[in-house]
């Protein structure tokens, strides 16, 4: 979705090396989502925001960190990267309350911690 | 805590040949989403249901939401090659931190192959 636009599309980086990816939108949504990708695991759900000064863990927040600098970004850091969060992250949107809308995902961000 | 069970995890047809997936959940789901994933591509939304024994059609995609609301099919008629990627079907669940709404639990996809 060309409205959700996460850079970098691709990182490699080594172990312990702190890492932002950053992820913008021009959807005017106020919910934003980051969500980690792994082979045969599906979509898991790191961090979420319902607007600028709301933030809630996910499935799997630990090792990572997020700021929502403003409704548009969203951004997710690994303070000391590690191989085990080599995966895909994918950002999304929403508009609306209770999970009900559907989500706009960004392109994705495929990241190799070595 | 809540699951949404999707099989099967893969599926590898010959064009022109049906395709189901099915999703699973073990409560009651208030809806049901599907999305799409192209290899190397992000998920995109295909449909949502909300009703109890909901069906809905997208040409030759049926989209049906169990009486219960705790399990849902995707079926595809006549696969093209087109029709490659993976499925996922998401539920709403509470926030994980205790938050009053709701986020979404997706299953982990079914991946087609289709064979010219």
């Amino acid at each position: 979705d060309a409205d959700v636009t996460q850079t970098p599309r691709n990182r490699i980086t080594k172990t312990g090396k702190r890492i932002m990816l950053e992820c913008s939108q021009t959807k005017g949504h106020d919910r934003m989502y980051w969500y980690r990708q792994d082979p045969g695991l599906g979509l898991r759900l790191i961090y979420y925001s319902f607007d600028v000064k709301d933030i809630n863990k996910g499935e799997i927040s630990d090792g990572y960190s997020v700021s929502r600098q403003a409704q548009a970004k969203f951004s997710l850091s690994l303070e000391s990267a590690i191989p085990n969060q080599t995966a895909l992250y994918f950002c999304a949107t929403s508009d609306g309350a209770l999970g009900g809308q559907p989500q706009h995902f960004g392109d994705g961000t495929r990241l190799s911690i070595l | 805590g809540q699951q949404v069970m999707q099989i099967p995890q893969y599926q590898h047809v010959q064009e022109g040949e049906d395709f189901t997936t099915y999703c699973n959940s073990s409560t009651t789901l208030s809806n049901i989403q599907w999305y799409k994933q192209r290899p190397g591509g992000h998920p995109v939304f295909l449909i949502q249901l909300v009703k109890s024994g909901e069906v809905k059609k997208q040409k030759r995609l049926t989209f049906q939401f169990g009486e219960a609301k705790k399990n849902s099919s995707l079926h595809i008629t006549a696969t093209q090659t087109t029709d490659v990627g993976t499925y996922f079907c998401a539920g709403p669940r509470r926030g994980y931190s205790g938050a009053g709404s709701y986020q979404l639990t997706f299953g982990k996809g079914t991946k087609l192959s289709v064979i010219p």
